[in-house]
């Protein structure tokens, strides 16, 4: 297996301020890390995919301005959640693929916007 | 019509039953394929990949059928500590879709 990171593990915030999360990965480089909500009780939805050195693609209907993806490294991506609202609180978890296709999860982080 | 579909569940099964989990995927592009199990409020861990040959771990085994774009997740021997909701994932091109999840308990 490999071991991902993410840091904070849960976070409470008040309304419009912005919240980092960052997503490492421990023994080994990953190119790509993915984000990815979710919801009680329903599936991960793919938010964008990070890319070192790049920019990150978005999925339809992820706010990127409101969703600040930096991949600064082959080992760290941050998320950062600008002006959060309530609506934002969730679930957010990375990923980073190791080989060709195989991923591997961080801890997720739960934040909850009051 | 989801991208990947699973078996809405919940199945509720005494230790020991055998269990079988059901998932199909509409894009017949699709490349790679595993299944993933999540424990409450934790994140996703690998449990296996599918391969076409099928391919067993233990007490799980997984196939896949390219023809009929189905993959499936066979549980023999169901331990309490089986249950968790089991995603089936498949991947088009780097990018993971993930099914919506069926839920599994395991009772005494």
């Amino acid at each position: 297996g490999a071991v991902v990171s993410q840091h904070p593990s849960w976070v409470i915030c008040k309304s419009g301020t912005s919240v980092k999360i960052e997503c490492r990965s421990l023994d080994f480089q990953a190119t790509t890390m993915f984000w990815y909500r979710q919801f009680p009780k329903q599936s991960l939805m793919l938010m964008a995919t990070s890319n070192e050195g790049s920019k990150a693609t978005y999925e339809q209907g992820v706010e990127k301005d409101k969703f600040l993806i930096n991949h600064a490294s082959l080992t760290l991506s941050t998320l950062t959640v600008t002006s959060a609202h309530p609506e934002d609180s969730s679930f957010y978890i990375c990923s980073a693929r190791k080989g060709s296709d195989t991923q591997y999860f961080g801890p997720g982080t739960r934040l909850t916007v009051l | 019509r989801k991208e990947v579909e699973q078996d809405p569940g919940p199945f509720n099964v005494p230790e020991g039953a055998t269990v079988a989990f059901n998932c199909t995927y509409s894009n017949s592009a699709s490349q790679s394929f595993f299944w993933y199990r999540q424990d409450c409020r934790k994140e996703p861990k690998l449990l296996m990949s599918v391969y076409s040959s099928g391919n067993e771990d233990g007490r799980f085994t997984a196939q896949l059928n390219r023809a009929s774009q189905y993959i499936s997740l066979l549980i023999r021997d169901s331990k309490l500590s089986d249950s968790a909701t089991y995603l089936c994932v498949v991947n088009v091109s780097g990018k993971s879709t993930f099914g919506d999840g069926t839920t599994l308990t395991v009772k005494p």
